[in-house]
């Protein structure tokens, strides 16, 4: 298997621009996660798809935040507008989650992918 | 809130020797832990988890790690290091059932 696959690896944009970044989970994992990292936070769950459907997206910044998973294998973080304070390593992980949101559990392990390193100048 | 904690912001060992990546945790009911391994401008690397079952979980490129529950520990071992583990090393603990709230890191150095 390929593994998570997320594109771009660099961006680099200007304050006020729509970013756009973009995620191809496992194929069979049902569960999409997007993080953040930063020197300051660390990393940080922004939000959490379980069968393409936003299950926690508490994580979110703000509205210039949003997620989509349109399907099983592909998501998008977009960010409209962007700001300097937004630069960070996005990362993208998918799991096969036995037990789904409703059991409380899933114990299986998140596969990173490698991450879109987003400069807003 | 389940936690982890990881006190070292750095460790060096000489290569060869053995190395202690610590991590402690605090969680309510059964913890469900993990440690990932980032190289420089690469993703998070999956080593090992514990979930339950055997306190000494053994993981990926010859790292293990103890599950002490009366220390309330975590802690990344490996009998002996390599130049090219040097990375960061990340522990984590479920959290609210599929997220995982990761420490903060420690960084590896190991020297020749």
């Amino acid at each position: 298997d390929a593994g998570v696959i997320q594109s771009p690896r660099h961006e680099v944009t200007e304050m006020g621009q729509e970013v756009t970044l973009r995620c191809k989970p496992i194929s069979g994992h049902n569960s999409l996660f997007w993080y953040r990292q930063t020197m300051m936070r660390g990393l940080e769950l922004l939000i959490y798809f379980n069968n393409n459907v936003p299950i926690d997206d508490s994580g979110m910044p703000e509205d210039r935040f949003s997620a989509k998973m349109p399907n099983a294998s592909f998501s998008t973080l977009k960010i409209q507008p962007s700001e300097p304070r937004d630069s960070a390593v996005y990362f993208c992980a998918s799991s096969l989650d036995y037990g789904g949101p409703s059991s409380g559990v899933s114990t299986d392990t998140q596969y990173f992918g490698p991450g879109t390193r987003l400069t807003v100048l | 809130a389940q936690s982890v904690a990881q006190p070292e912001d750095q460790v060096n060992v000489a290569e060869g020797n053995p190395l202690t990546v610590k991590c402690t945790y605090s969680v309510s009911g059964n913890p469900y832990l993990f440690w990932y391994v980032q190289y420089p401008n690469r993703g998070l690397q999956f080593l090992l988890k514990y979930i339950t079952g055997d306190n000494l979980v053994k993981g990926s490129y010859g790292f293990e790690a103890e599950f002490n529950k009366s220390q309330t520990s975590f802690h990344l071992k490996k009998p002996s290091a390599l130049v090219s583990d040097s990375a960061l090393y990340f522990c984590a603990v479920f959290l609210s059932g599929y997220a995982l709230n990761f420490g903060k890191g420690t960084s590896l150095l190991v020297t020749p």
